[in-house]
């Protein structure tokens, strides 16, 4: 089936790490996002990319970076991990000629102590 | 800021009963409009969205627009058991390509 699939699914790391987060997709979508989630504070969007030569800035990206490898990879870096970034984050795609359907991967949590 | 409120609940439905969840939007030039439902330690996965023309009704959902009060609801007809997951509301605005997401309504339904 094609799939939204996130690595890895779980991380704990320390302050001041450089963690990386990657996504793949064997959807064919062309638009890919970063989204985190926090208790009592929604989803909210990080990143997005259009295409491989496309990257755009969502509402938090203060403390991201993002890669746009191949149009099936999109991977979101933390360059110096901070516990406030201790969150569920779940990478999305979409179709151009459905693009108000995204499908989410199955997250990520990741943990900084 | 664009600001997408939903009760966070919990709401609880008994077995066979309409659920009605609602969330309110601050923008006034949104053009689409999103439910989305998530079951716990799951990802979102969307069950309807709609456009600022009109509602739209999909098996047992249906999804309502009132512009003039700002607000998008979604009703659930004979929920059932598996219903039971947190529905998230989101919005695009007009000329954007990003979803505004509410936090949430959790969504009880007792058999």
């Amino acid at each position: 089936d094609a799939d939204v699939t996130q690595t890895p699914r779980n991380r704990i790391t320390k302050t001041g790490k450089r963690i990386m987060l990657e996504c793949s997709q064997t959807k064919g979508h062309d638009r890919m996002y970063w989204y985190r989630q926090d208790p009592g504070l929604g989803l909210r969007l990080i990143y997005y990319s259009f295409d491989v030569k496309d990257i755009n800035k969502g509402e938090i990206s203060d403390g991201y970076s993002v890669s746009r490898q191949a149009q099936a990879k999109f991977s979101l870096s933390l360059e110096s991990a901070i516990p406030n970034q201790t969150a569920l984050y779940f990478c999305a795609t979409s179709a151009t000629s459905s693009y108000n359907e995204q499908f989410f991967g199955p997250g990520t949590r990741l943990t900084v102590l | 800021q664009k600001e997408v409120e939903q009760n966070s609940g919990p709401l609880s439905v008994p077995e066979g009963a309409i659920a009605s969840l609602n969330c309110t939007y601050s923008d006034r030039g949104s053009q689409s409009f999103f439910w989305y439902r998530q079951y716990s330690g799951k990802s979102p996965e969307l069950i309807m969205f709609i456009y600022s023309n009109g509602d739209k009704e999909d098996g047992r959902f249906t999804a309502q627009l009132n512009k003039a009060s700002q607000y998008v609801s979604l009703l659930i007809r004979d929920s059932q058991p598996s219903d039971s997951a947190t529905y998230l509301c989101a919005v695009r605005g007009a000329g954007s390509y990003q979803l505004t997401f509410g936090k949430g309504t959790k969504l009880s339904v007792i058999p």
